[in-house]
C-alpha cells in the first residue's frame, strides 16, 4: 500500500537553529502534501499545503517565513522550522492523498527546542 | 463551515465491555469520513473510512463505525474493549475540496 516516510522521527535542537523535516512518498507520486502540527492533548491543525512545482498555501496564522515548505519533487516535501524557539516544540505530521479517497500519514516528528 | 466534533474528551471503559467514541460532522455535500488512532509519540494510524455504500463500516483491530446521515454522526464502536485499545482517537472528515478536517480527539482509556 501507499507509504509516506517521514524523517526524523524525533529531533532536539537549540533555540535559534533551523530544523528540516522530510516526507517522502515511497511508492506513489504525491503532487500534494499536507503538513499538520499537533499540540499536546489536542487535535491536528493544518499548517500548510505543499504542491509540487508551486508555492505552498499556508493556513491563516501560520508564519510562512518561519515554516518553510518546499515540494521539490513528486516524492519529496520538506518542512523547515527556521530560527526555532521553545514554543515551536510540537509533533509535526505530514500526509498525502494517494490514489483513492484515503490519506496516508507520515509517522510524525517530535521536535523539542531547548 | 466544514467541521467535525468529538463531544467527549475522555472515554473510560472496562476491558471486555463495549466501547463507543462519538463523532458528529457538519459538511456540505457527501463527506468522506475517517477514524484514526494515535498511540503516544506515534503518527496517526488509519482505522476505517466511509465513502459510500453500507452504513456500517468495519475496520482494523475489530473496530467498526456507523454512518448516520440523519444524525450526521459517525460513531466508532467495538464490541469488546482491550487494554491495548487505550489511545487517542481522531474522527476526520474530508469535504469535496480535498482538505481533511479533524476532530479534537478523544482519549480512550480501557481499564483491566
Amino acid at each position: 500500500g501507499a507509504v509516506v516516510s517521514q524523517h526524523p522521527s524525533w529531533v532536539i535542537c537549540k533555540s535559534g537553529t533551523s530544523v528540516k523535516i522530510e516526507c517522502r512518498s515511497l511508492d506513489f507520486q504525491a503532487t500534494t502534501m499536507f503538513w499538520y502540527r499537533q499540540f499536546p492533548k489536542q487535535s491536528l491543525m493544518l499548517m500548510a499545503t505543499s504542491n509540487e512545482g508551486s508555492k505552498a498555501t499556508y493556513e491563516q496564522g501560520v508564519e510562512k517565513d518561519k515554516f518553510l515548505i518546499n515540494h521539490a519533487s513528486l516524492t519529496l516535501s520538506t518542512l523547515t522550522v527556521t530560527s526555532a524557539h521553545p514554543e515551536d516544540s510540537s509533533f509535526y505530521i505530514c500526509s498525502a492523498p494517494p490514489t483513492g479517497a484515503g490519506y496516508t500519514f507520515g509517522s510524525g516528528t517530535r521536535l523539542t527546542v531547548v | 463551515a466544514q467541521s467535525v466534533a468529538q463531544p467527549e474528551d475522555q472515554v473510560n471503559v472496562a476491558e471486555g465491555n463495549p466501547l463507543t467514541v462519538k463523532c458528529t460532522y457538519s459538511v456540505s455535500g457527501n463527506p468522506y469520513l475517517f477514524w484514526y488512532v494515535q498511540y503516544p509519540n506515534r503518527g496517526l494510524q488509519f482505522l476505517l473510512k466511509y465513502i459510500t455504500g453500507d452504513n456500517l463500516v468495519k475496520g482494523s483491530y475489530g473496530f467498526e463505525a456507523e454512518f448516520n446521515k440523519s444524525q450526521t454522526s459517525f460513531h466508532l464502536k467495538k464490541p469488546s474493549a482491550l487494554v491495548s485499545d487505550s489511545a487517542l482517537y481522531f474522527c476526520a472528515v474530508r469535504p469535496d475540496n480535498n482538505d481533511m478536517r479533524f476532530g479534537a480527539g478523544t482519549r480512550l482509556t480501557v481499564k483491566p
